[in-house]
């Protein structure tokens, strides 16, 4: 069966300091990719997705970056962490089943705090 | 950008009233699906409609999806304190691409 791995579940970060979180699928190959942020007490934003290696596509300007080294990794980076940066980020993936793919599973989030 | 609205942000019933949400989307959808969210966990998928006009039902859940295929709606009849949560809608575009977007949600509170 599949699984979607995330870490870390929480952090505090002070202001202006790098960022990396990480989400593994296992189970499945050539997955979409995902990472969402959702704002406490708000819906989800995304921003960023994958369908493959090294394509990333950005929905959103902000100071975060994604990468996607291996087919079932995907990475979410900053270089230097701004407040507005808090939040609960998800990763999540899907089948790449042509243009109506299927549900999307969640990771079970990073909770990020920036002091 | 595409835009999906969601209505109400929250909802306050009674164990055993129903409950409904809306979804609304700026332009035509070629998918509509529907999330729960427990509070301080993730979004679980409940179900995706696809076809114009379509409805699903989950037990006491019942899902619909317009005729123009640019809105939804969630029904909870009778709710159950196991129903707390948020209810987020989340749509992709006609043209095609595989990102999903997603509604504010609406938070339910089940007062029992």
């Amino acid at each position: 069966s599949q699984t979607i791995h995330q870490w870390p579940a929480t952090l505090v970060q002070p202001v202006g300091s790098p960022l990396s979180l990480e989400c593994t699928v296992e189970g499945t190959s050539n997955p979409n990719l995902y990472w969402y942020r959702q704002a406490a007490g708000r819906g989800l934003q995304l921003l960023f997705y994958s369908v493959g290696i090294g394509q990333i596509s950005s929905e959103v300007p902000q100071n975060l970056s994604a990468s996607r080294p291996q087919d079932r990794q995907f990475i979410l980076s900053s270089k230097k962490l701004l407040l507005s940066d808090s939040g609960f980020y998800l990763c999540a993936w899907s089948v790449q089943a042509g243009v109506n793919t299927g549900e999307l599973f969640f990771g079970e989030g990073s909770r990020l705090t920036v002091l | 950008g595409q835009q999906v609205m969601q209505i109400p942000q929250y909802q306050h019933v009674q164990e055993g009233e129903d409950f409904t949400t809306y979804c609304n989307s700026s332009t035509t959808l070629s998918n509509i699906q529907w999330y729960k969210q427990r509070p301080g966990g993730h979004p679980v998928f409940l179900i995706q409609l696809v076809k114009s006009g379509e409805v699903k039902k989950q037990k006491r859940l019942t899902f619909q999806f317009g005729e123009a295929k640019k809105n939804s709606s969630l029904h909870i009849t009778a709710t159950q304190t196991t129903d707390v949560g948020t209810y987020f809608c989340a749509g992709r575009k006609n043209t095609g691409g595989f990102k999903t977007i997603f509604g504010a949600g609406t938070r339910l509170f089940v007062k029992a």
